[in-house]
């Protein structure tokens, strides 16, 4: 049974505009949490972390949210650049679960 | 070279062959993973070593040999695959390994196609 989801295999969204993606994950006790995201061939490249005693972490156009009592991180890109054009997984740290993934298509 | 690099980038095989896949990392980091990726499903690891020595077997079977000679290098010994096993296999290092908060750095991964 997977321990994270990803919900959307895909999502397109307009260049500038947010970029919303989801995950869920079913134990209480993971206690970090990243983001990768993937060109195609080329492995993951790590994008953004949060740690479960925080409920938000940003850096730059990326904001991740941490909601404990949902189970539920969502990464946020603002404004969303034709750039950002990949496959976004996320992880629970330190138990190495990762989800399917979402291909987001940033449309110019 | 920098990063992490794989080769080869594909292989084809068969079921009786014997080959294997070669990892290695140029950012000092001491531990060293192998993933599974196959269709629709997510990445599943499937070993983790730690300063040279394995500190994670996931169920993988014994079909899949690993071997982890330094901290930069990894490989990933393969014979008598079967056609599931077709997959996308990632290599990772990270600064620390075991269960230790910290991001991984994935190489491009090799294709490999069993027949």
């Amino acid at each position: 049974d997977q321990q994270v989801k990803q919900n959307s295999p895909s999502l397109s969204v307009q260049e500038g505009r947010i970029s919303i993606l989801n995950c869920d994950y079913t134990n209480s006790m993971f206690d970090y949490f990243l983001w990768y995201k993937k060109y195609p061939a080329e492995g993951p490249t790590f994008l953004i972390s949060i740690s479960s005693i925080k409920d938000k972490n940003e850096d730059g156009r990326f904001t991740v949210f941490l909601n404990k009592s949902a189970k539920h991180l969502s990464l946020h890109i603002v404004p969303s650049q034709p750039g950002d054009s990949a496959v976004y997984f996320c992880e629970t740290g330190n138990q190495f679960y990762f989800g399917t993934g979402t291909s987001l298509t940033v449309i110019p | 070279e920098t990063g992490v690099t794989q080769t080869p980038r594909h292989l084809v095989m068969g079921m009786t062959n014997k080959k294997s896949l070669k990892c290695e990392q140029h950012l000092g980091h001491n531990a060293m993973y192998w993933y599974k990726q196959s269709a629709k499903k997510p990445l599943e690891l499937m070993f983790v070593y730690n300063f040279k020595e394995q500190t994670e077997n996931n169920s993988v079977p014994s079909r899949f040999s690993p071997e982890c000679p330094n901290s930069s290098h990894l490989f990933l010994h393969l014979h008598t695959l079967q056609p599931e096993d077709s997959a996308l296999y990632l290599c990772a290092s990270s600064q620390m390994g075991g269960r230790t908060y910290n991001e991984q750095f994935f190489g491009p991964g090799t294709r490999l196609t069993v027949l």
